[in-house]
């Protein structure tokens, strides 16, 4: 089945400690999504990639930078995690044909745990 | 400006129908979506619903927009215990660097009692 894919599910890391996460995807769509999400929050866009083009949101911190290396795979790296960074990491992806966006798909998700 | 709200808690009965509301500010959204998160997992998508309608039903599910009054809701029929989830409407823009962007609702934790 076509899907969207994190690893790892959990992911422990420690204060200042750079950590990366994982997005795969066999949709072959041409946009991919970074979100955080905070326990009892609402999911908040941190960036996304429209094929090789990134794209920042204003409010995400300097912290947070991410790599597409080609289509399938879209990498979170945080390169120096507070406590403040513990969350929920989710990645969707969409595609955009004719100029008209289609549905966003999530993956898993993987927790983040600070010490 | 984009502020999506819901309510915090809904409890319902099994068998009987379930009514999540959200309402938005952003009347420019293009589409309208509700997702559900169970609990430690990512979000599925439930149903989506184009601005320019104001019903759409897919099998349990119907979701209803009011676009004067920016407020969408989301009718689940016959509600079972493994629809307790919490529901999150969104709002969709599109934007300049391509894709869309989604503006999340607050989520409605929906538990379903026997």
């Amino acid at each position: 089945d076509a899907m969207v894919i994190q690893n790892p599910r959990y992911q422990v890391t420690q204060f200042g400690k750079p950590v990366t996460l994982s997005c795969s995807q066999t949709l072959n769509h041409n946009v991919m999504y970074w979100y955080q999400q905070k326990s009892s929050q609402a999911p908040k866009l941190l960036f996304h990639y429209y094929d090789k083009d990134f794209n920042n949101e204003a409010d995400t911190p300097d912290n947070f930078q991410s790599r597409r290396p080609n289509t399938s795979f879209c990498f979170l790296d945080i390169r120096s995690p507070g406590l403040g960074d513990a969350a929920m990491y989710l990645c969707a992806t969409s595609t955009l044909t004719g100029g008209f966006t289609d549905t966003q798909y999530f993956g898993p998700g993987t927790r983040l745990t600070v010490l | 400006g984009e502020d999506v709200e819901q309510s915090l808690f809904l409890s319902v009965r099994e068998g009987d129908s379930s009514v999540i509301n959200c309402t938005y500010t952003d009347s420019s959204s293009t589409y309208l979506y509700w997702y559900k998160q169970e609990p430690g997992a990512g979000l599925q998508l439930l149903t989506y619903i184009f601005s320019n309608m104001d019903m759409k039903q897919d099998q349990r599910l119907t979701v209803l927009l009011n676009k004067k009054d920016k407020h969408l809701s989301l009718r689940i029929a016959d509600t079972q215990t493994g629809d307790s989830a919490i529901y999150f409407c969104a709002e969709s823009h599109i934007l300049t660097g391509g894709g869309n962007k989604l503006t999340f609702g607050t989520g409605t934790q929906l538990k379903v009692e026997l």
